[in-house]
């Protein structure tokens, strides 16, 4: 059981520069969301999803895109990265309901050069 | 909205001695109460949660936190403090509906001196 999978650990891009992050869980939960995480501020929510087909935006959606085709994957796009995008990215998912809490994944340390 | 405030971004305790890191939270609907711990280049793990029932809730490690509605607080504590416990600590807050989407408090570093 992997649990929350987020790929890569490292990235560095330059400015406009585009990516993927990926982001995979195989607990068959439902909701699942990004959030980065900067010194000082805690994590914030960009965007989430409540199931396949569904998304919505999160607290900081600006420069980020997501889309959820199955229950296992929710991808992060980055359009055109930025210096404010450098950051530490966290992937997590969970049941709906019950308040069980996220799981999350290991994190992408992205840098924007 | 939901907010979390955690009182002192560096707390530093000797081993052996009381830990206690301090979470205040607001929301307008019965709030679900969240600690999580992240070791250096790792993700986040849930130490403990508070949704409905008894307001002491015990988590992994020998960490515990008592649900205050009245001081809408949510405070962590351990008894004695253990090397292996330097990490960062976050306090979350969430509704408990729709998405439960959590809102974090900007975390508190933990530092133990030997």
């Amino acid at each position: 059981n992997a649990g929350v999978t987020q790929t890569p650990k490292f990235q560095v891009l330059k400015t406009g520069q585009s990516m993927t992050l990926q982001c995979a869980q195989d607990m068959n939960h439902e909701y699942m969301s990004w959030y980065r995480q900067d010194p000082g501020m805690g994590l914030r929510l960009i965007h989430y999803s409540v199931g396949a087909g569904i998304t919505d935006q999160g607290e900081v959606p600006n420069g980020y895109n997501v889309s959820r085709s199955t229950t296992e994957d929710f991808p992060l796009r980055l359009l055109s990265a930025a210096p404010s995008q450098t950051s530490v990215y966290f992937c997590a998912s969970s049941h709906p309901g019950g308040g069980g809490g996220y799981t999350f994944g290991s994190g992408t340390r992205l840098t924007v050069v | 909205a939901q907010s979390v405030t955690q009182l002192g971004s560096h707390v530093s305790v000797s081993e052996g001695a009381l830990v206690l890191l301090r979470c205040n939270y607001s929301s307008s609907v019965p709030p679900y109460l969240f600690w999580y711990v992240q070791y250096p280049n790792q993700g986040l793990q849930l130490l403990l949660k508070y949704t409905t029932g008894a307001t002491l809730v015990k988590g992994i490690n020998g960490f515990e936190a008592e649900f205050k509605k009245s001081e809408t607080s949510f405070h962590l504590t351990k008894p004695s403090a253990h090397m292996s416990d330097a990490a960062e600590y976050f306090c979350a807050v969430s509704d408990g509906q729709g998405a439960q989407k959590l809102v974090f408090g900007q975390g508190t570093r933990l530092t133990i001196n030997p």
